[in-house]
């Protein structure tokens, strides 16, 4: 059974960057896209970019290039998400999710969808 | 950038309804389309993907259908369990992907 267990809440000033890391257990980490994804307090899922650790390529969603950072450490089964000049919009909960098709199948099928989700990292950002 | 609309954005409903969720896409998006449920301090649920295809252990009252720009989430009776809130997310802008907005189901 795949299990994805993230880092602590954090409290961060404003200005300030937050790393939140996220810990694969059982499956094949190395073979399926991570994504991380935020939600505000009260508000909707905003994906933010995502990484297939095989290849170690992130890529991001256009409003956060330049100020996330998302990494993966093959040899630990983890997966890690930078959040740089942190302002008072960015406190939400941060998940991290795993794509349901191993990459190699992406040819023909495409990317699937996220199975399996970590239990979210609150992030507050606070002076 | 692909966008994605809900409708409607809440719905109030009773247990033994049979409720219908719409997401549209801003431009073709084939099947590349997943549902997910989500409750108050939870992460979301796989519920559908590939527009059709229903999650190992999502119950059959749940259906999704749709392809191209137009897609729907159906609960063919509606459990105390549905009340959450349900978004809809687009994967054929790989490697982008994007949410809907998400819409609300509460008790009647």
């Amino acid at each position: 059974q795949v299990q994805l267990v993230q880092s602590g809440a954090e409290v961060k000033k404003p200005g300030s960057s937050v790393k939140v890391s996220c810990k694969a257990s059982g499956g094949t980490f190395s073979s399926y896209a991570i994504s991380w994804v935020r939600q505000a307090p009260g508000q909707g899922l905003e994906w933010m970019g995502g990484i297939i650790p095989i290849f170690g390529t992130a890529n991001y969603a256009q409003k956060f290039q330049g100020r996330v950072t998302i990494t993966t450490d093959e040899s630990t089964s983890t997966a890690y998400m930078e959040l740089s000049s942190l302002r008072s919009e960015d406190t939400a909960v941060y998940y991290c999710a795993r794509d349901k098709t191993p990459t190699y199948y992406y040819d023909s099928s495409g990317p699937g969808a996220f199975d399996y989700w970590g239990q979210g990292t609150l992030v507050t950002v606070s002076s | 950038d692909i966008q994605l609309t809900q409708s409607p954005s809440f719905l109030s409903a009773s247990v033994g309804d049979r409720v219908t969720i719409t997401c549209r896409a801003s431009q073709g998006i084939s099947s590349y389309l997943a549902w997910y449920q989500q409750k108050p301090g939870k992460a979301p649920k796989l519920l559908i993907y590939a527009a059709s295809t229903l999650q190992s252990g999502v119950p059959s009252r749940f259906s999704g259908s749709g392809s191209g720009t137009e897609f729907t989430l159906t609960i063919s009776s509606l459990q105390p369990e549905d009340f959450a809130t349900y978004y809809c997310q687009q994967l054929n802008s790989y490697p982008r992907f994007t949410f809907g907005p998400g819409t609300k189901v509460d008790i009647k």
